[in-house]
């Protein structure tokens, strides 16, 4: 198992660019996150999605878009990226066990000038 | 909403005991985790304790749950340099698998 994988690791775009951060998970999962990690903030829920076809928001959506095609992806979209947006990203997926263990990915360090 | 809060900084000294709090506000959590990260690293999953359990012991970590105050703490024993990593807790609540809430993060930084 390969576990929670993310591409790219880094990636610096200009303000106004857009691109897509990817994530795919091998466990066969059901429910998968984002988050992005900023200093002195922990980690803010991006969106997520308890199945396949199933998207919602989380605390900090307004600039990204996911879709869930798959069970095994999930990718995140910047649709016009901001200097706000330079952050550390996390995907995650989650089992179905008792304590729905989140799996986190490795992130990609995005930096927007 | 919900909110968890956990002080920036602890350093201790190899082999001392570290203790690592931290508060929230969500009274229906059901599940409360502690993760480590290092260094240009991901989360990874130390430990984690039901909200009916008061104290989970798993080796050299220690999680106590004090629910009336709605605290929580992470004693880690024989402290080592390869324990110093961010840690965080997180909470989640019924019926939300997909959204931890988590906290800061507490830098614990290991000296000799």
């Amino acid at each position: 198992n390969a576990g929670v994988t993310q591409t790219p690791k880094f990636q610096v775009l200009k303000t106004g660019q857009s691109m897509t951060l990817q994530c795919a998970q091998d466990m066969n999962h059901e429910y998968m996150s984002w988050y992005r990690q900023d200093p002195g903030m922990g980690l803010r829920l991006i969106h997520y999605s308890v199945g396949a076809g199933i998207t919602d928001q989380g605390e900090v959506p307004n600039g990204y878009n996911v879709s869930r095609s798959t069970t095994e992806d999930f990718p995140l979209r910047l649709l016009s990226a901001a200097p706000s947006q330079t952050s550390v990203y996390f995907c995650a997926s989650s089992d179905t066990g008792q304590s729905y263990e989140q799996y986190f990915g490795p992130g990609t360090r995005l930096t927007v000038t | 909403g919900e909110d968890v809060e956990q002080s920036l900084f602890l350093s201790v000294r190899e082999g001392d005991s570290s203790v690592i709090n931290c508060t929230y506000t969500d009274s229906s959590s059901t599940y409360l985790y502690w993760y480590k990260q290092e260094p240009g690293a991901g989360l990874q999953l130390l430990t984690y304790i039901f909200s009916n359990m008061d104290m989970k012991q798993d080796q050299r970590l220690t999680v106590l749950l004090n629910k009336k105050d709605k605290h929580l703490s992470l004693r880690i024993a024989d402290t080592q340099t390869g324990d110093s990593a961010i840690y965080f807790c997180a909470e989640r609540n019924t019926g939300t698998a997909s959204k931890l809430t988590f906290g800061t993060g507490t830098r614990l930084q290991v000296t000799l």
